[in-house]
């Protein structure tokens, strides 16, 4: 069974570009989240989707940053303009949702987005 | 607003010995915690999942430890293998928010020498 993957593996923009990462799921998982690192921090927790439906935006940084997932199957994060601070590594990941919040999540290889 | 910490930051071991890593977390009100690994430029791999209510999970050589009152995790890693080197990441769920978001610590950096 496929695991989470995410594209691009590695974007290089320029300040003021918009760049848009992909996530595809493990196949059945109805809960999609994606997270940020940037340099020298934690992992942080930026959105959550159950289908397609938004449950909880509370760490997206600002209005910059749109996520999607048209027909709760792959979703879209697209940073535009993108500023230098979002340079970081981005995962996804996805988890089932039969136990709620007590199912295992399961993450990506994530995308390292570097911005000039 | 759960802050997580993990020590030692980095550890390096001679192959063959058991180890342990540590990470404490702020806010007891968790559903369960998650260990990963995470291999440079690599993603993160679950290595086990604890829910509130257990005290311990194991998986081959890993022993994962939770207690949740007093806002502990250890993991522990028995007869090492330079296989191991790796950053371990914890990470607790909390009940604040939707109860859906990990929260990360900033990880143990793990190198087994030969």
């Amino acid at each position: 069974e496929a695991g989470v993957t995410q594209f691009p593996s590695h974007s290089v923009i320029e300040k003021g570009q918009t760049v848009t990462l992909r996530c595809d799921p493990i196949s059945g998982h109805d809960n999609l989240y994606w997270y940020r690192r940037v340099m020298g921090k934690e992992i942080k927790f930026l959105l959550h989707f159950v289908k397609e439906s938004k449950q909880d935006e509370s760490g997206m940084p600002n209005n910059r940053f749109l996520a999607e997932r048209t027909g709760g199957t792959y979703s879209t994060l697209k940073v535009q303009p993108a500023e230098l601070e979002d340079s970081g590594v981005y995962f996804c990941a996805s988890s089932l949702h039969n136990r709620g919040f007590y199912n295992e999540q399961f993450f990506g290889p994530g995308t390292r987005l570097t911005v000039l | 607003k759960q802050e997580v910490t993990q020590i030692p930051a980095a550890l390096s071991v001679p192959e063959g010995e058991n180890l342990v890593l540590n990470c404490s977390f702020t806010d007891s009100a968790i559903y369960n915690l998650q260990w990963f690994r995470q291999d440079p430029g690599k993603g993160l791999t679950s290595l086990l999942l604890i829910q509130s209510s257990q005290r311990e999970q194991t998986s081959g050589r890993l022993n994962a430890s939770l207690d949740k009152s007093s806002g502990r995790s250890t993991l522990y890693i028995a007869a090492s293998q330079p296989g191991d080197s790796a950053t371990y990441l914890c990470a607790p769920r909390g009940e604040s928010n939707s109860g859906y978001a990990l929260n990360f610590g900033k990880g143990t950096s793990l190198l087994v020498t030969p």
